[in-house]
């Protein structure tokens, strides 16, 4: 079945340096892509996502690039700060209908002042 | 806008007993998920419904889940019997379902422990 990877599973930076974490996915159907963070306790929060069409795609500190070709996708934080700390998940989308997601295993990531 | 809400917060069962879980969706939305997030793990889809009707419920364990979503809006899911197995969150999330708005809005999850 569809599946997406996600790797590393844990990320340790300090404070100012980047963050990078790729996910590889199976599903040449998916054409949806985003990437959550989930703090402990909390629910997963989408903070940027990006489409099949779309190579790449910013927001402040945080960029989304998409290889289709090679069916991996990667989050970029720059910057880092204490409070990017939390797990992130990749997503793909997938399903009958094609607006499902199956999400990555998570990459807990700890920014260190 | 209101997020999405769900009920209870924390459920602590015993094997073998069943529960039930309630999702209230974003005013407006047409697509429902229920996700299954365990520890450690990412969420994994349950069941999807666009407005009152079944999309995807091929991951789901039919012989002891069951999910409605009786006039299109609030949501139920359901399990019985209990396993161990089934100790996790709950995610309800919901979307607009138009291909052009994809965002999915997570609810706060139920936590059910089995024991």
């Amino acid at each position: 079945g569809e599946n997406v990877e996600q790797h590393p599973s844990t990320l340790s930076v300090q404070e100012g340096d980047s963050a990078v974490i790729k996910c590889t996915y199976s599903d040449s159907a998916s054409n949806y892509f985003p990437w959550y963070k989930q703090e402990l306790g909390k629910r997963p929060q989408l903070i940027i996502d990006i489409r099949s069409n779309v190579g790449e795609k910013k927001d402040q500190r945080i960029a989304v690039t998409l290889n289709k070709t090679a069916k991996h996708f990667s989050l970029h934080i720059t910057e880092t700060q204490p409070e990017d700390s939390a797990v992130y998940f990749c997503a793909a989308s997938m399903g009958q209908a094609g607006t499902a997601l199956i999400f990555g295993k998570g990459t807990t990531l700890s920014v260190s002042s | 806008e209101a997020g999405v809400a769900q009920s209870p917060r924390y459920k602590i069962i015993e094997k073998r007993q069943s529960v039930a879980f309630w999702c209230n969706p974003i005013s407006g939305h047409a697509t429902l998920y229920w996700y299954q997030q365990i520890l450690g793990q990412g969420p994994k889809l349950l069941i999807q419904f666009q407005n009152n009707g079944v999309v995807d419920d091929s991951q789901l364990p039919k012989d002891r889940f069951s999910a409605e979503r009786l006039k299109g809006v609030d949501s139920t899911l359901k399990i019985q019997p209990a396993k161990l197995e089934d100790s996790a969150v709950y995610l309800c999330a919901s979307s607009f379902g138009d291909r052009g708005e994809r965002e999915q809005f997570f609810g706060p999850g139920t936590r059910l422990t089995v024991l």
